[in-house]
């Protein structure tokens, strides 16, 4: 089975921009979480989708959004970038909402000037 | 950390010793497992042990887990240099109330192993 996918894999915008970043699952896993990881605060959760819905959010303000299509590919957005947003994000996959082995993709790295 | 601390921050050892990493958490959990991250990639499932078990194998890799003392350990054996990386301890746990339970990951120990 192919791995967990993201895309683009580096991404460099301007403050006040938006990025829109793609995360394609392993193939039958239907759960989608989002991370944040970043040296001074390591690693720290954003969001989770099971079956097109939300079901958890991380302490991140409302310029973080994201969701999950029929297919179980997710994306996250963010709006209004701001310096402290560059980061590696990462999206891990899991068969179903329970917080059994998540399984990562390589991560897109965001670099916001 | 919302959740987990890990001790040492960074650990550096000779080829072929062995490595311990351990890691405390806040709340009750369901499981525990640790990953590892190779220099700003993705992270990589090693091991999962649940709460009512207190030590698990697999390979050269050992982990324990306390849940009176809400800690955990992770032990790699004979390590190589391909084992260089960052470990993280990750816990399935309920931080508020108003939010289902949430994968909350440790600080990161850094392990160097010098061939």
């Amino acid at each position: 089975k192919a791995g967990v996918t993201q895309t683009p894999r580096y991404l460099i915008k301007t403050r006040g921009q938006q990025v829109t970043l793609s995360c394609s699952p392993i193939s039958g896993h239907r759960s989608v979480s989002w991370y944040q990881q970043t040296p001074g605060q390591g690693l720290q959760f954003l969001f989770e989708y099971f079956s097109e819905t939300q079901r958890n959010k991380g302490n991140f303000p409302g310029r973080f959004s994201g969701r999950q299509f029929s297919n179980s590919r997710s994306e996250m957005n963010v709006s209004t970038l701001e310096l402290g947003d560059s980061a590696l994000y990462l999206c891990a996959s899991s068969l179903g909402p329970t917080k059994e082995t998540q399984y990562f993709g390589p991560g897109t790295r965001l670099l916001v000037l | 950390s919302q959740q987990g601390e890990e001790d040492p921050q960074a650990l550096s050892i000779q080829e072929g010793e062995n490595a311990t990493m351990n890691c405390s958490y806040k709340t009750s959990i369901n499981n525990l497992q640790w990953y590892r991250q190779n220099s700003g990639r993705g992270l990589v499932h090693l091991i999962l042990i649940r709460s009512n078990e207190r030590e698990k194998h697999s390979g050269r890799l050992r982990v324990t887990l306390d849940t009176s003392k809400k800690s955990s350990s992770l032990l790699i054996t004979a390590s190589r240099a391909a084992d260089t990386a960052s470990y993280f301890c990750a816990t399935d746990a309920r931080l508020r109330s108003n939010t289902g339970n949430q994968f909350y990951f440790g600080t990161g120990t850094s392990l160097t192993v010098i061939p």
